[in-house]
């Protein structure tokens, strides 16, 4: 099981463009969520998919937007690019039972974006 | 979401066991503890969760207060590799739950 991977790993891009992050969940994942990790600080969450709908959002502008597919993989979106967009950005997957019981969070490497 | 503190940083040596603290004085009922590490360099991994009881498994034990206003994570006998990041996260676990992240102890291992 190759677990949660992202791409690209790495990426600059120049302020005021656009970026698509893209992850894979871990096997038998239905559900995908999306953190940004400023250096030095904690991930903060971005928004979760669930069945190809965006199921909860963390406190992040319109700039930012995901898909998830019919497969399960997602993407991320982040238009307008500003400079305050440099981090590094995770996926997680998780399974869903349907609200009952615990399900840990599984956790790619991280796509480090830098914009100048 | 309910708050959890942590100390900024902790010191051990190897093969001593550490133990890390987690303040959580406004926990609500349904809260899990949960508990993810981040290696430099990688992303968070799931180490231990509870809810009300003391739980093992084969990285660390959590113990959790009888209030459950505190938990402390122990790792049995630190080695080099558990030199990382230690997150203690309260959520209501499910599937549908979002990590709340605060900056984590920055466990460093001496050798």
């Amino acid at each position: 099981d190759a677990g949660v991977t992202q791409s690209p790993t790495h990426l600059i891009k120049t302020r005021g463009q656009q970026v698509t992050l893209r992850c894979s969940p871990k096997s038998g994942h239905d559900t995908v969520s999306w953190y940004q990790q400023a250096l030095g600080q904690g991930p903060q969450f971005i928004f979760q998919y669930y069945e190809e709908e965006e199921r909860q959002r963390g406190n992040f502008p319109d700039r930012f937007s995901g898909h998830q597919f019919p497969n399960y993989s997602s993407e991320l979106n982040v238009n307008a690019l500003l400079l305050g967009d440099s981090a590094l950005y995770l996926c997680a997957s998780s399974p869903d039972f349907g609200g009952a019981g615990y399900t840990e969070a599984f956790f790619g490497q991280g796509t480090r974006l830098t914009v100048v | 979401d309910a708050k959890t503190t942590q100390p900024n940083s902790m010191e051990s040596n190897e093969e001593e066991p550490v133990h890390l603290p987690c303040n959580h004085s406004t926990i609500s009922g349904t809260d899990y503890i949960h508990w993810y590490r981040q290696l430099p360099s990688q992303g968070p991994e799931y180490v231990i969760h509870g809810l009300t009881s003391n739980v093992n498994n084969r990285m660390a034990s959590l113990a959790i207060a009888e209030d459950r206003k505190s938990s402390t994570l122990i790792l049995h006998r630190a080695t080099l590799r558990d030199a990382a990041v230690y997150y203690c996260i309260l959520s209501s676990g499910g599937s549908n739950y979002k990590l709340t992240f605060g900056k984590g102890t920055l466990l460093t291992v001496n050798p």
